[in-house]
């Protein structure tokens, strides 16, 4: 079955904390994506991805890493979450040839909580 | 279970044509519509949403709870409306699916 697969789907942590929050795909996708949807501000996008090892920023990179190292894997990093970034974060794939045109692939979303 | 249906997967007018995306969703609770679309080689954007009742860009979508739809319409498209435009449903205040996905081409 194609899908895009995060954990945890839930994660509540403590200002400052290190976590990552991964996301993986079986349908050997060049793109990749995360957005945050917050309410009343939609779905903004963070960080996406290419191709292996091509990287760039969306609308609200700030305190947000990513990494692509293998095709099927992009991971987001928060290498010290704060409040603000409590949020519902989605990732989404999509194959490049058809990248802005054909179905966008989401995954299920994780609900983060910084207390 | 919570459901967002785009029946459509692509969509071809000609410039001048009215649009309609159709959109039909199922849930039991209140729900809170949007429509995002994605230009080609840009992110996904916020549209419109159903509380707002406002028109961007000459689209507008009304809630009819009856039919559980939000079909997106516009009555003349233009070349530039040319893209992916995603129906999503927000439920429980924290939970957000995404209907397929249509496509829309717009020919000149």
């Amino acid at each position: 079955e194609a899908q895009v697969t995060q954990n945890p789907r839930y994660l509540i942590t403590v200002t400052g904390k290190k976590l990552t929050v991964t996301c993986s795909q079986n349908m050997n996708h060049e793109y990749m994506s995360w957005y945050r949807q917050d309410p009343g501000l939609g779905l903004r996008q963070i960080y996406y991805s290419m191709n292996v090892e091509v990287t760039d920023k969306g609308d609200v990179p700030e305190g947000y890493k990513v990494s692509r190292k293998e095709k099927r894997n992009f991971p987001l990093i928060l290498e010290s979450p704060s409040p603000n970034q409590t949020s519902l974060y989605f990732c989404a794939s999509s194959p490049i040839q058809g990248f802005g045109t054909d179905t966008q692939y989401f995954g299920p979303g994780t609900r983060l909580t910084v207390l | 279970a919570q459901r967002v249906t785009q029946p459509e997967k692509l969509l071809s007018v000609f410039k001048g044509a009215p649009v309609e995306l159709k959109c039909n969703y199922s849930y039991s609770g209140s729900p809170e519509l949007f429509w995002y679309v994605q230009y080609s080689r840009q992110r996904l954007q916020l549209l419109l949403r159903h509380i707002s009742r406002e028109s961007i860009k000459g689209f507008t979508a009304d809630l009819n709870k009856g039919e559980t739809s939000f079909h997106l319409k516009k009555p003349f498209a233009q070349e530039e409306d040319s893209a992916m435009y995603y129906c999503a449903l927000l439920y429980n205040t924290d939970k957000l699916i995404f209907g397929t996905g249509t496509r829309l081409q717009v020919f000149p």
